[in-house]
Order: C-alpha cells, then sequence, then structure tokens
C-alpha cells in the first residue's frame, strides 16, 4: 500500500514561529502537494511539486514556502506563523499523470493551531 | 482554469435510503474526475475514479458514479446508505497536461445519516 507520512498529527505553536512540517512518500511518486483544508472551503492548494528541487505555488501560496531535496519528502514551511493559518494541513503524492495509475494518495493530515 | 461544483454542503438521509451527492466540473480538456471520503480527524481516501471509458464507475463500500459529459457531471450515488457512510466527501477534477496531476478540490459534501 502507498504511505504518506505526515510528521505530526497536532501541532502548537505561537505566533511567529517558524514552522516546519515535514511529509514522507514510500511509492516513488513524482507529484507532492500540500493542500490546506477549513470548513466551507474545501481543499485548497498551497504548493506541488513534480520533481526534485522543482515547485510551482498553488492557490493559496502567501505566507509559506515549500522545499524538495529528495523525492519522498516534501516540506510546507510558515515563515512566521499568524494565526489564520491555524487549519488542517493536508499532504498527497500522485504518479505521473496517465502513468500507473492517476489517483493522488494523502496523509491523515497535521491539525496546526497557532496561539 | 478547471473547476468544481459541489451542490449541498449538508446531505442528511435516513438509514437504508438512497444516497446521492452532486458535483458538476468545468474543463476545458477530457477530465480526470474523482470522489473522496474523509472521515472524522483523517486523510482523504478515494472511493472511485473515472479517467477513460466506461462512464459508471464503481467504487469501494457500494458507491458508484456516472461521468455525463453533456451535462459536466459525476455524481455519486449509492442505493441505500449505512451508517457507516457518514463522513464528508469531496469531488475533485484533475488539471494538467503532461506529467502534473493537480487535483481541484470541491468544498465537500458532510453527509448524516438518521437512524
Amino acid at each position: 500500500d502507498v504511505k504518506v507520512t505526515q510528521s505530526s498529527r497536532y501541532l502548537v505553536k505561537r505566533t511567529g514561529e517558524k514552522v516546519f512540517l515535514e511529509c514522507v512518500q514510500d511509492m516513488d511518486h513524482e507529484n507532492m502537494f500540500w493542500y490546506r483544508q477549513d470548513p466551507g472551503l474545501g481543499l485548497r492548494l498551497i504548493y506541488f511539486s513534480y520533481d526534485v528541487k522543482m515547485k510551482e505555488k498553488g492557490d493559496i501560496p502567501e505566507g509559506y514556502s515549500v522545499s524538495r531535496e529528495k523525492k519522498e519528502r516534501f516540506s510546507l514551511i510558515l515563515e512566521s506563523a499568524s494565526t489564520n493559518q491555524t487549519s488542517m494541513y493536508l499532504c498527497a503524492s500522485s504518479p505521473v499523470r496517465g502513468e500507473g495509475g492517476t489517483e493522488a494518495f494523502f496523509g491523515q493530515g497535521t491539525r496546526l493551531t497557532v496561539v | 482554469a478547471q473547476s468544481v461544483t459541489q451542490l449541498g454542503s449538508h446531505v442528511s438521509v435516513s438509514e437504508g435510503a438512497l444516497v446521492l451527492l452532486r458535483c458538476n466540473y468545468s474543463s476545458s480538456v477530457p477530465p480526470y474526475l474523482f470522489w473522496y471520503v474523509q472521515y472524522p480527524n483523517q486523510g482523504l481516501q478515494l472511493l472511485l475514479k473515472y479517467t477513460t471509458g466506461a462512464t459508471l464507475v464503481k467504487g469501494i463500500n457500494g458507491f458508484e458514479a456516472e461521468f455525463k459529459k453533456s451535462e459536466t457531471s459525476f455524481h455519486l450515488t449509492k442505493p441505500s446508505a449505512h451508517m457507516s457512510d457518514a463522513a464528508e466527501y469531496f469531488c475533485a477534477v484533475s488539471e494538467g497536461g503532461g506529467a502534473t496531476n493537480k487535483l481541484i478540490f470541491g468544498t465537500g459534501t458532510l453527509l448524516a445519516v438518521q437512524p
């Protein structure tokens, strides 16, 4: 089974802290994604990466950055955490579109609270 | 850009009744379409997907969906609801050419099943 593992299920951070959310996948997928989930807004794409060291902004990249130094690992960084970044963060990975499958596989999520 | 609209943020059915969750999409290219389910405090799990071929697709837990190009719809159905079906359901469309397999999600439908 594909496994996408997020380093923390719950995090509490203080305003202004630099926060790192880590995600690891074990299926050699090219694509990795970070989404933010808020009630009534569904999942919104923050950043995605289609290869090592390659990244593209999603719909809501402001206040976030990402790092992909190895194929299996994709990190989301909150440069200076703010209370409006309190949310559920979901990491996902997927293979190349049309090859060996098309769907994204999700981690369990990290519920981040910024106080 | 592709987008997804889910009609009804909350749907309530009685146990044993038909489940119908609506999803409409917009896409300028043949879409890949997905339904995911999320149980409380969990990540997203794939229910079913449409890529090419047969327009009626069957998924896990007795769910199915029909791709109707003329209506740009991909509604999710289940003939008889079970209490364990209570969850949030997300429709998604795959965007991107080439290798990128970026998913665009709807805002979700919370399904309640009454005894």
